[in-house]
């Protein structure tokens, strides 16, 4: 079993739709969870990030994260064709923890029908 | 505030040779990361840099290394190239003494070898 497991997609939608985008992991010493949006040929660049349970919003983005599910989520409301992208979930077990590096899933590649 | 730079931006290169890649992380910024982005494979850990040290390595060949320079820039070398190697390389740097750890990539260097 992956570390972090994400439907690569690829996914499609009509402008204006809600976009449901999910990771799910296996080790329980990650608390902190990150999006990352990645544009054609370009870097990651870091959408949100939120801290153990709970939900965090940011205008049309929405992140939850359920910890007793090992499973995250990532809305985005009245998609737009700009969010066209992949997007990669990403988790670290935090400062002091054993690995200072973010473990990614492979990304969903979402695109946004005008 | 300049985001985290790369260089070169594209590199071709035939098997056996040689190649270093060079990244400037944000200013304040001590830990840097280098991550493979080959296609279908997501994003891959390779090195954790942090205060001039390598603190974690990933699963990867003696013949990827690297390190950090006292102005906490830093240099990836990948001897004797393989053709497995052309992927899109990213530096990501963060002050890891934050909580949250927020990691910043750069535009990634794309390698090509022939």
């Amino acid at each position: 079993q992956k570390e972090v497991e994400q439907d690569p997609g690829p996914l499609s939608v009509p402008e204006g739709a809600i976009v449901s985008l999910n990771c799910t992991y296996s080790n329980s010493a990650f608390q902190y969870f990150m999006w990352y949006r990645q544009y054609s040929r370009k870097g990651p660049e870091l959408l949100m990030y939120t801290y153990s349970s709970g939900n965090k919003e940011d205008g049309r983005f929405t992140a939850q994260v359920d910890k007793s599910s090992k499973y995250i989520s990532l809305f985005i409301r009245d998609s737009q064709p700009s969010d066209s992208a992949t997007y990669l979930c990403a988790m670290s077990e935090g400062y002091g923890g054993s690995q200072g590096n973010l473990i990614f899933g492979k990304g969903t590649k979402l695109s946004v029908k005008p | 505030e300049a985001g985290v730079t790369q260089s070169p931006t594209h590199l071709i290169k035939t098997r056996g040779q040689q190649v270093t890649l060079r990244c400037s992380p944000i200013s304040g910024h001590t830990s840097v990361y280098w991550y493979q982005q080959a296609l279908g494979l997501g994003l891959q850990f390779l090195l954790w840099y942090d205060e001039g040290e390598e603190r974690n390595r990933g699963n990867f060949p003696p013949r990827f290394s690297g390190r950090q320079f006292p102005n906490y820039s830093s240099e990836l070398n990948v001897n004797a190239l393989e053709l497995e190697d052309s992927a899109l390389y990213l530096c990501a740097s963060s002050f890891y003494r934050t909580a949250y750890n927020e990691q910043f990539f750069g535009p990634g260097t794309r390698l090509t070898v022939l």
